[in-house]
């Protein structure tokens, strides 16, 4: 059975530094063909997509974002960590992470719960 | 503000056909296949159509999709109210400049 499973603190301050642990379970990070992506929602409004790493290590960043996120995997523990810096409680929100899978285009096809994170002094 | 555009709420009876419309430009929608996911109440997103109109083992075959130039749609016949949810569209972008996954706002959907 595949899963993923977000984890990582509640309630974090303003100005610190977020760091967001998702283990998988049922697949590896080194299969070829997928990767892991981390989505927010913050509460009431839409998806919003962070960052993915694929198994060739291959990253990419949200534009308004970049210059705050660092995402990295463990292959050997099956998990990838999202960090972000300089955290403001507009950031309050569900973070996601997701499995990307596909043969000819991209999908997310499973998704963790989500963990709700809540920046506040 | 999401690059795809969504009606921001859908709602019909039980057993209708309803349409949520998803648009989006050439970068997105245009160049690349639209994937649907279905959010229930307090629940996480849940894949439902991907690569325009695949459903996963599972989705009922109430569920379809499609696509046609820079616009995607999601169709869902003999509504039920298990189907009461918020529904996202989303994409690959090839623009230089942006995310290279991009979400509609989402649709809420509510079954009258």
């Amino acid at each position: 059975q595949v899963t993923l499973k977000e984890s990582g603190p509640v309630l974090v301050k303003p100005t610190e530094t977020l760091t967001l642990t998702c283990t998988v379970s049922g697949f590896s990070l080194s299969n070829a063909r997928m990767g892991v992506s981390w989505i927010r929602q913050p509460p009431g409004k839409a998806l919003e997509w962070l960052a993915h790493i694929f198994s060739n290590d291959e990253k990419s960043y949200s534009t308004s974002l970049k210059s705050r996120l660092t995402i990295s995997k463990d292959t050997s523990k099956s998990q990838v960590v999202l960090t972000m810096t300089n955290m403001d409680p507009v950031d309050t929100a569900t973070y996601y992470c997701a499995r990307i899978v596909g043969a000819i285009s991209w999908y997310f096809d499973l998704w963790g719960r989500g963990t709700l994170v809540t920046v506040s002094s | 503000q999401s690059v795809l555009t969504q009606p921001p709420s859908a709602s019909g009876t039980p057993g209708q056909r309803v349409t949520i419309s998803c648009s989006g430009s050439s970068s997105n929608i245009g160049s690349n296949t639209v994937n649907w996911y279905q959010q229930l109440p307090g629940t996480a997103p849940k894949l439902l159509i991907y690569s325009n109109n695949q459903r996963p083992s599972g989705v009922p075959d109430r569920f379809s999709g499609s696509k046609s130039g820079t616009s995607a749609s999601l169709a869902i016949s003999g509504l039920q109210s298990e189907d009461e949810a918020d529904y996202y569209c989303a994409a690959w972008d090839d623009s230089l400049n942006g995310p290279p996954w991009v979400f509609g706002g989402g649709t809420k959907l509510t079954v009258l």
